[in-house]
């Protein structure tokens, strides 16, 4: 199992690009999650989804759109690009547990964006 | 809105000694994770913590939590260098599992 796979691992872009970051994993999970990553702030939840088809807002949506029209999939878009999106983005994925127990979050490489 | 804070942010310590890490939560959650970041990698799950009085451990690490306090700690037993890393905390709440992370905290341990 590859788990969590992100593509591309780096991009720059210049202000008013567009581009569309690809999450993907092979463990058949229910929730996937986009997080940034920016120096001193932690991770920030951007979207999420609870599964196909669904998606919903997270802590910092704005800029931001997503799909998932695949459950192994979970695509983050930047219609155009601000410099202000320079940072790390991280995707994640969890699993629905009978009973629910915990429900760990795994997580993707990373692609490192600057917008320019 | 469930609020994290995590201190210290920055912590340097010398190989042999001890320290804690401290993570406060302002609201109820469901479970409460530690995470170890390796500069330019990806995020490393080290312990999840789901009740009152839990506590973990792991080598020179151990996680214990105070739901009454809203706290957990990250406790680190005669620090080696490879422990030099980001840790996050992070809470867990709602139906669709969302975390909320911490600032991270930057150990640098040196000889």
């Amino acid at each position: 199992n590859a788990g969590v796979t992100q593509t591309p691992k780096f991009r720059v872009l210049k202000t008013g690009q567009s581009m569309t970051l690809l999450c993907a994993q092979d463990m058949n999970h229910e929730y996937m999650y986009w997080y940034r990553q920016d120096p001193g702030m932690g991770l920030r939840l951007i979207h999420y989804s609870v599964g196909e088809g669904t998606t919903a807002k997270g802590e910092v949506p704005d800029g931001y759109n997503v799909s998932r029209l695949k459950k192994q999939n979970f695509l983050l878009g930047l219609e155009s690009a601000a410099p202000s999106q320079t940072s790390v983005y991280f995707c994640a994925s969890s699993y629905l547990t009978p009973g629910r127990l915990y429900n760990e979050q795994f997580f993707g490489p990373g692609t490192r964006l600057t917008v320019l | 809105e469930l609020k994290v804070e995590q201190n210290p942010l920055f912590l340097s310590m010398q190989e042999g000694k001890n320290y804690t890490i401290y993570c406060n939560y302002s609201t109820t959650s469901d479970r409460l994770y530690w995470y170890r970041q390796d500069p330019g990698k990806s995020l490393e799950s080290l312990f999840v913590l789901l009740s009152n009085g839990a506590v973990k451990q792991e080598g020179r690490l151990m996680a214990s939590l105070d739901t009454k306090a809203r706290l957990s700690t990250l406790h680190i037993t005669a620090a080696v260098h490879d422990l030099s890393a980001t840790y996050f905390c992070a809470a867990m709440t709602g139906t669709a599992s969302k975390l909320t992370f911490g600032t991270g905290t930057r150990l640098q341990v040196t000889l």
